[in-house]
């Protein structure tokens, strides 16, 4: 069984401050990780995803996560906030054996001020 | 590329009436997953299919609801009756079978049940 939790339904940031996500999963298997993006009234579509080749992962639009194995985490971050990048963030766990269906976090709403 | 197709992307309708969604997943994916998304519950995984039989259905909320997936091309998710607490937005999401693959969502449809 796996489970994500993500800390923090809504952060704030400012424009141009560090974007910092938080992702915590637990795994019985080693896990394929992933962070998603949803804007307004469109679907959830892939912001970058951990499958054990390199532990720091880069993505779309300048975002990176880090696989940290001994903290069970895969933060996202991005170091500039740009306005475009308000929207939701879901973190998803994929077990590496079994199913393969993904549990995803409850989301967590970045809101960026000017 | 297509991306998924889903339709309707609205549907408001009365209590009691069948509801009926659709999805074309994108060509050449064997495995196809609808949720439905709430502010309360969040992303919840009701059903999964791979090459066109349904895996995992415990996520279906009850015997009103029921998906079908008659060909790798074409899924349904109906409906009936109707509850206003089904009012939601219902994606569907295909990818290639494995662990390590992203789900591909579409825009979902935002269902309103009166």
């Amino acid at each position: 069984a796996q489970s994500v939790t993500q800390l923090g339904s809504h952060v704030s940031v400012s424009e141009g401050a560090l974007v910092l996500l938080r992702c915590n999963y637990s795994s019985s298997v080693p896990p394929y990780l992933f962070w998603y993006v949803q804007y307004p009234n469109q679907g959830l579509q892939l912001l970058l995803k951990y499958t054990s080749a390199a532990t720091l992962v880069k993505g779309i639009n300048g975002f990176e996560a880090e696989f940290k194995k001994s903290e069970t985490s895969f933060h996202l971050t991005k170091p500039s906030a740009h306005m475009s990048d308000a929207a939701e963030y879901f973190c998803a766990v994929s077990p590496s054996g079994g199913s393969y269906i993904p549990t995803f976090g409850r989301g967590t709403s970045l809101i960026v001020h000017p | 590329d297509a991306g998924v197709i889903q339709s309707p992307r609205h549907e408001v309708t009365e209590m009691g009436q069948e509801v009926t969604l659709r999805c074309k997943p994108i060509s050449g994916h064997n495995s196809l997953f609808w949720y439905r998304q709430t502010m309360m519950r969040g992303l919840e995984l009701l059903i999964y299919f791979n090459n066109n039989v349904p895996i995992d259905d415990s996520g279906m909320p009850e015997d009103r609801f029921s998906a079908k997936m008659p060909n790798a091309s074409f899924s349904t998710l109906k409906i009936q009756p109707s509850e206003p607490r089904d009012s939601a937005v219902y994606f569907c999401a295909s990818s290639p079978t494995g662990a390590n693959q992203p789900q591909h969502f579409g825009d979902g449809t935002r269902l309103s049940i009166l």
